[in-house]
């Protein structure tokens, strides 16, 4: 079975602050790697994602994040947040083998950002 | 745009009710997907589908069971709902290829009183 582990629940920064938000995943073959995000009264969108190839993806507004197979991690980060940033976002893993189209979601980080 | 509607916003009912959450998505997408959204437990698979009859059971689907008579609609059925089953629950539409991107409706607010 597959399963994401996302520690921080809840982050405040301020404006030009640097972000890293941590996701750890349980899935013992191959994997595709998801960042989702809600901004606030809006629906989940896709942030970035990561199939194969260069392990350090970009995604939009700045974000990237970074696959690192031996620690079963694939952490966000934005070297300068915005107060537009403040949404709750989720990691999310699909496993190759087996977990067909299942994505399975993290638990979430709310972060907020303040000016 | 890919768009994933759900019928109601927020929705209220009482317990032992039968309750229907509707989806419906206008882009042809062969996959859908029922989660629940609770604070500080993230996103929960209910039960999905690959195709129109077919349905598959995710991490929670105890209480639950859907209904894929066409392709453009997948619906989530409460036969007996409990307030355990307040939550707010999201449809979600993909093309098959490797879950290449799931596309979300706005979700539906359900009270169980």
């Amino acid at each position: 079975a597959q399963s994401v582990s996302q520690h921080n629940h809840h982050v405040i920064l301020s404006e030009a602050a640097s972000l890293e938000l941590g996701c750890n995943y349980s899935y013992g073959g191959t994997v595709n790697l998801f960042w989702y995000v809600q901004y606030p009264g809006q629906h989940l969108q896709l942030l970035l994602k990561y199939f194969s190839g260069d392990p350090l993806v970009k995604g939009i507004k700045g974000f990237e994040a970074e696959f690192i197979k031996s620690k079963f991690s694939f952490n966000l980060r934005k070297p300068s947040v915005q107060w537009s940033d403040t949404a709750e976002y989720f990691c999310a893993v699909n496993g190759l083998t087996g977990g067909g189209n299942k994505l399975t979601f993290g638990t979430g980080t709310q972060l907020k950002v303040e000016l | 745009d890919v768009k994933v509607t759900q019928s109601s916003r927020y929705l209220v009912k009482r317990t032992g009710e039968k309750v229907f959450l509707e989806c419906v998505q206008d882009m042809d997408h062969e996959n859908m997907f029922w989660y629940r959204q609770d604070p500080g437990l993230g996103l929960r698979l209910i039960y999905f589908s690959y195709d129109v009859k077919m349905k598959e059971k995710g991490d929670i689907p105890e209480g639950y069971s859907v209904s894929r008579e066409k392709k453009e609609r997948f619906s989530l059925i409460l036969e007996s709902a409990s307030t355990n089953q307040t939550s707010m629950y999201l449809c979600a539409s993909s093309l098959p290829q490797a879950a290449e991107k799931l596309f979300f409706g706005s979700g539906t607010q359900l009270s169980v009183l």
